[in-house]
């Protein structure tokens, strides 16, 4: 069965500084994979998605996030983070049945001046 | 740009209380999805509808029930809403053509039961 773990909960960052922001997944077949954010009360928006045409993913506002089979895992970096990237990510991957995506529990990005 | 909206921001609801939420998108999708938010626990999907009268159960039913009437329209329903409803739920949808689709994801709708 398909499942994405997100390491840490909460991420704090100074502006101006890497973000990385780690996610693992476990899937049994080749996998599709997602990072998603959250605003503070809002609904969530595609930063990006990987689905097996570049290991190396670009995303909206400066994100990119590698896919390294080896590791199983799709973590999300921004060179240098903003005050406006404060928000909550999400990590998902596509369900074996091809339909619903199967989120992680999240993590909190804090950004400090 | 797709446009998911949901009926209401904010909900307050007494325990026992029938409760409506609905959710409406503008793309044609096939896929609609509901899902329950809640600190710690990420998003848990609750009930999926992948055409028009048809639904399949996600991963926590229970107390729930959906309907899809039209295409365009997705409810989910507490039939008799309880204290441990009280969550975020997020409305969602997206097209049926590929495995590469991503999906849509309304406001969000968040309820209280007292």
């Amino acid at each position: 069965a398909q499942s994405v773990t997100q390491l840490g909960s909460h991420v704090s960052v100074s502006e101006g500084a890497l973000v990385l922001l780690r996610c693992n997944y476990s899937s049994s077949v080749p996998p599709y994979l997602f990072w998603y954010v959250q605003y503070p009360n809002q609904g969530l928006q595609l930063l990006l998605k990987y689905t097996s045409a570049a290991t190396l993913v670009k995303g909206i506002n400066g994100f990119e996030a590698e896919f390294k089979k080896s590791e199983t895992s799709f973590h999300l970096t921004k060179p240098s983070a903003h005050m406006s990237d404060a928000a909550e990510y999400f990590c998902a991957v596509m369900g074996q049945a091809g339909t619903a995506l199967i989120f992680g529990k999240g993590t909190t990005l804090s950004v400090s001046s | 740009d797709v446009k998911v909206t949901q009926s209401s921001r904010y909900l307050v609801k007494r325990t026992g209380e029938k409760v409506f939420l609905e959710c409406v998108q503008d793309m044609d999708h096939e896929n609609m999805f509901w899902y329950r938010q809640d600190p710690g626990l990420g998003l848990r999907l609750i009930y999926f509808s992948y055409d028009v009268k048809m639904k399949e159960k996600g991963d926590i039913p229970e107390g729930y029930s959906v309907s899809r009437e039209k295409k365009e329209r997705f409810s989910l329903i507490l039939e008799s809403a309880s204290t441990n409803q009280t969550s975020m739920y997020l409305c969602a949808s997206s097209l049926a053509t590929s495995f590469f689709y991503e999906q849509y994801f309304g406001p969000g709708t968040r309820l209280t039961v007292t």
